[in-house]
């Protein structure tokens, strides 16, 4: 399996600009979840889905903030509009189930946002 | 929200050298995992440990799970170059969700 995909890898914008991140779990897997990671606050959970259904968003910092996953092969996580204080790594990571504590979440290799 | 609190956050030593990271928390996890990240990559998992107590082994790395589930070690005997990365202990609780430490960045000089 490719593992889990994201586009693109690098995005640079202006402040104000809208931004649109995108992202293909493994196929199979049922949750997906949307993690951004910063030098000063970590990883951190945004919001994940089950069976293409938003679960728990109290993540999302803001409503500038958005995801949607209209089908099981993709989800998109859309900041609009953007701020300089979004610049992160945002990451997206899948797994098989959700009702074991031991199930493992397979992340992709992360966006680079940088909002000018 | 969960807090962990990784030790130390930078961590430098030569080939051949052991080291050990903590993770610590005032909480009570189901469960505690530890991910490894290299540069420009997403976080890989290295271990769960469900048990209070519980000891997990993965060659050169020892996993310990506290008896409270309030902590956590990771410990690896004889660094190599490759095991330079950032290293993330993460907790669930009750629900689905992963809490995680800040990091530690370790550098394994040759």
């Amino acid at each position: 399996d490719a593992g889990v995909i994201q586009s693109p890898r690098h995005e640079v914008t202006e402040m104000g600009q809208e931004v649109t991140l995108r992202c293909k779990p493994i196929s199979g897997h049922d949750y997906l979840f949307w993690y951004r990671q910063t030098m000063m606050r970590g990883l951190e959970l945004l919001i994940y889905f089950n069976n293409n259904v938003p679960i728990d968003d109290s993540g999302m910092p803001e409503d500038r903030f958005s995801a949607k996953m209209p089908n099981a092969s993709f989800s998109t996580l859309k900041i609009q509009p953007s701020e300089p204080r979004d610049s992160a790594v945002y990451f997206c990571a899948s797994s098989l189930g959700g009702g074991g504590i031991t199930d493992t979440q397979y992340f992709g290799p992360g966006t680079r946002l940088t909002v000018l | 929200t969960q807090l962990l609190e990784q030790s130390p956050q930078f961590l430098s030593i030569q080939e051949g050298e052991n080291l050990t990271v903590y993770c610590n928390s005032s909480s009570v996890f189901s469960s505690l995992q530890w991910y490894r990240q290299e540069p420009g990559e997403g976080p890989v998992l290295l271990v769960t440990v469900v048990t209070g107590g519980e000891v997990k082994k993965l060659k050169r790395l020892t996993f310990q799970f506290g008896d409270a589930r309030k902590d956590s070690s990771l410990h690896i005997t004889a660094a190599q170059p490759g095991d330079t990365g950032l290293y993330l202990c993460a907790g669930a609780g009750n629900d689905y969700k992963l809490s995680f430490g800040a990091g530690t960045t370790v550098t394994v000089r040759a």
